[in-house]
């Protein structure tokens, strides 16, 4: 159980396009669920936090018109990098908060790597 | 502001050897203590977790970790490595806001 998917795996897009990123709990309901980006050799930075049904908030430094998110069901959120320039790139991890007994935990998803050229 | 810190970078050891990774963190109220591995080119898994009760956690592959308040602290343990041990670690402590905060991760290469 506790299974979070995400969408792509890894996309390589042109600079200045805008590219959607897709987080799924396959097994339960997130009414919360958070995105990480993480740079090669190093920890995991949140970025925004994404409440089912309202807007997402984010953390100090992180521009939310460049980062969209939308969290439109118990199941799915979006992150969407609009205008993407080469310092875009990075891997981008999706946790959702569980359920239940596990409200105090995070599951986790592959992660998208994503490249701007 | 929460913060976590692990002290070790990169560790170098070799098949048997025993681990430990050390793990601080400086938040004064209730923890939740997480500790997760990220093997080559895979996600986050998670190893083991503390939340109350006994101190000294047992997590899967053979991994423990012992908190002990008074030091801030929730160290890893593996008496003994394996190859396939060789990954990123991360230890981490759940804020009041349910968000995580990460240390910045120490690199296990385990040497055949």
């Amino acid at each position: 159980g506790a299974v979070v998917s995400q969408h792509p795996s890894w996309v390589i897009c042109k600079s200045g396009t805008s590219v959607k990123i897709e987080c799924r709990s396959l097994d339960f309901q997130a009414t919360t669920m958070f995105w990480y980006r993480q740079f090669p050799k190093q920890s995991l930075m949140l970025m925004a936090t994404s409440n089912e049904g309202s807007k997402a908030t984010y953390e100090q430094g992180v521009e939310k018109d460049k980062f969209l998110i939308n969290h439109a069901s118990l199941t799915l959120s979006t992150l969407t990098v609009t205008s993407a320039h080469p310092e875009d790139s990075s891997f981008y991890i999706c946790s959702a908060r569980g359920s239940g007994t596990s409200y105090n935990e995070q599951f986790f998803g592959p992660g998208t790597r994503l490249t701007v050229l | 502001a929460q913060s976590v810190s692990q002290h070790n970078h990169h560790v170098i050891l070799s098949e048997a050897a025993s681990l430990e990774l050390g793990c601080n963190y400086s938040y004064g109220g209730t923890v939740n203590l997480f500790w997760y591995v990220q093997y080559p080119g895979q996600h986050l898994q998670l190893l083991l977790k503390y939340f109350s009760g006994d101190p000294l956690v047992k997590g899967i592959k053979g991994f423990e970790a012992e908190f002990i308040k008074s030091k801030f602290s929730f160290n890893l343990r593996k008496p003994s490595v394996q190859w396939s041990d060789t990954a990123e670690y991360f230890c981490a402590v759940k804020r009041h806001d349910y968000k995580l905060s990460f240390g910045a991760g120490t690199t296990v290469t385990v040497r055949a």
